[in-house]
């Protein structure tokens, strides 16, 4: 079965210079989500989007933006890189259904793993 | 504001014994989905089981099935016959508008 694509797998970037990851959801799934998780860290909920739209926030910070694009796959751009940004960050995604249900399970990529140097 | 619990950081077990994960979790939703993620040395989040909160029969997937209190709050994890590919950091998850992670307890499985 399809899973979800990341890539790069590996980034990386001097302080202060900007990076894109890409994610690819599995076909059908209607759902992005990236989380960031740091060393020894349990992964931590960045935004999401259903149907191209953003849907939720959390705990992102302004220097980063992300979109998804009309054929579903989603973009974290990150700018003026700090050390503390180095980080696995992960894209997941999910078949919601209806912009309201948020009982569903999420299958996650394999994970960009970024260094800030 | 949800909330989960994992209260040991790190498990051992032998190889084909039997191991429990505890985890326990806040919520004020009456419907929610409960999950066990499992993330080996390669970081992979792999997802282990589900557990709908509405269902009263508790998960299981092969040698891994769930004992799910929902009174008490309460998800663990029993890990049946355990196997060298089963060492790994196992987080419990709670379903929202967001994925909400519990700190991990690292599993080491001993020969």
């Amino acid at each position: 079965a399809a899973g979800v694509i990341q890539s790069p797998r590996h980034l990386i970037k001097e302080k202060r210079e900007t990076a894109t990851l890409k994610c690819y959801p599995i076909p059908r799934h209607d759902t992005v989500y990236w989380y960031q998780q740091g060393p020894g860290q349990d992964p931590q909920f960045l935004i999401s989007f259903y149907e191209k739209m953003q849907s939720d926030k959390g705990s992102i910070p302004d220097r980063f933006s992300a979109q998804q694009f009309s054929d579903y796959h989603s973009e974290l751009n990150m700018s003026s890189l700090e050390l503390g940004d180095s980080a696995l960050y992960f894209c997941a995604s999910s078949l919601r259904q209806g912009p309201s249900n948020l009982q569903e399970t999420q299958y996650f990529g394999p994970g960009t793993r970024l260094l800030v140097l | 504001a949800q909330t989960v619990t994992q209260s040991q950081p790190e498990m051992s077990v032998q190889e084909a014994e039997t191991v429990t994960l505890s985890c326990t979790y806040d919520t004020s939703e009456s419907d929610y989905y409960l999950f066990w993620y499992k993330q080996p040395p390669s970081r992979q989040m792999i997802l282990v089981i589900r557990q709908e909160a509405y269902k009263q029969q508790n998960a299981t997937e092969n040698r891994f099935s769930v004992n799910f209190q929902k009174a008490a709050k309460s998800f663990s994890l029993k890990i049946s016959d355990s196997q060298l590919g089963d060492a790994a950091m196992y987080f419990c998850a709670l379903s929202g508008y967001a994925l909400n992670f519990g700190k991990g307890t690292s599993l080491l499985v001993t020969p």
